[in-house]
């Protein structure tokens, strides 16, 4: 069956370590993956696209990873902050015209 | 400002009633979606719309109901069928087709009594 599964459901790290979240998925051929943030009671918010031909990915202090061996993504955030705290959703495009399939997210708490 | 909104942000009803939650874009994107998430569970697609007047049921469309009049609006009723209405409603857009980035509105929780 197809899976995509965010292994923690929650993490916590001290402030200015990195934080590294996981996104591994089974059965699915994804052209790219997605990550998402979202804080609590309110709707999520893009943040980086991979493809699949893309190795990683950076944004500020951001870095995406995207293994088609693996079947994973890793989604890094180098000097995180207490601003960082939140859930973190990865998200991938299956085949055919359907939508965005979610992870449930793991909570990333940052302690300073 | 372009953005989804929805609203109202909480919403009480009483059990047995049916009750529409309101979706409006103004991105003049033409896809949308309904999403429902609850502790522990992610994000469930309800329905999705990639055009006017034309709609598809997602992995828990049972017990929901909704219509795409307007490019604009995407409409959710919850009606008394849905065994467990209570939850948080997430309403989404995307640009052209149903495999582009996704924009989200800030919910409505909706609390059955």
């Amino acid at each position: 069956s197809q899976k995509i599964e965010q292994n923690s459901e929650a993490l916590n790290i001290q402030e200015g370590k990195t934080a590294t979240l996981t996104c591994n998925y089974t059965n699915y051929s994804p052209a790219y993956l997605q990550w998402y943030r979202q804080d609590p009671g309110r709707g999520p918010v893009f943040l980086l696209l991979i493809r699949e031909n893309e190795k990683e990915k950076r944004k500020e202090r951001l870095k995406v990873t995207f293994d088609t061996t693996l079947k994973q993504s890793l989604f890094h955030i180098t000097a995180s902050q207490p601003a960082d705290s939140a859930t973190y959703l990865c998200a991938l495009i299956n085949s055919g015209n359907t939508p965005l399939v979610f992870g449930k997210g793991t909570r990333l708490s940052v302690i300073a | 400002d372009g953005g989804i909104t929805q609203s109202p942000k909480y919403l009480f009803r009483k059990e047995g009633q049916n009750v529409t939650l309101s979706c409006e874009q103004n991105l003049n994107h033409d896809a949308m979606y309904w999403y429902r998430q609850d502790p522990g569970q992610g994000l469930r697609l309800i329905y999705y719309s990639q055009i006017v007047n034309d709609f598809q049921k997602g992995d828990i469309a049972e017990g929901y109901s909704v219509s795409r009049e307007k490019k604009e609006s995407f409409p959710l009723t919850v009606t008394s069928a849905q065994k467990n209405p209570t939850a948080f409603y997430l309403c989404a857009s995307s640009r052209r087709t149903v495999q582009e980035t996704q924009y989200f509105g800030p919910g409505t929780r909706l609390l059955v009594l």
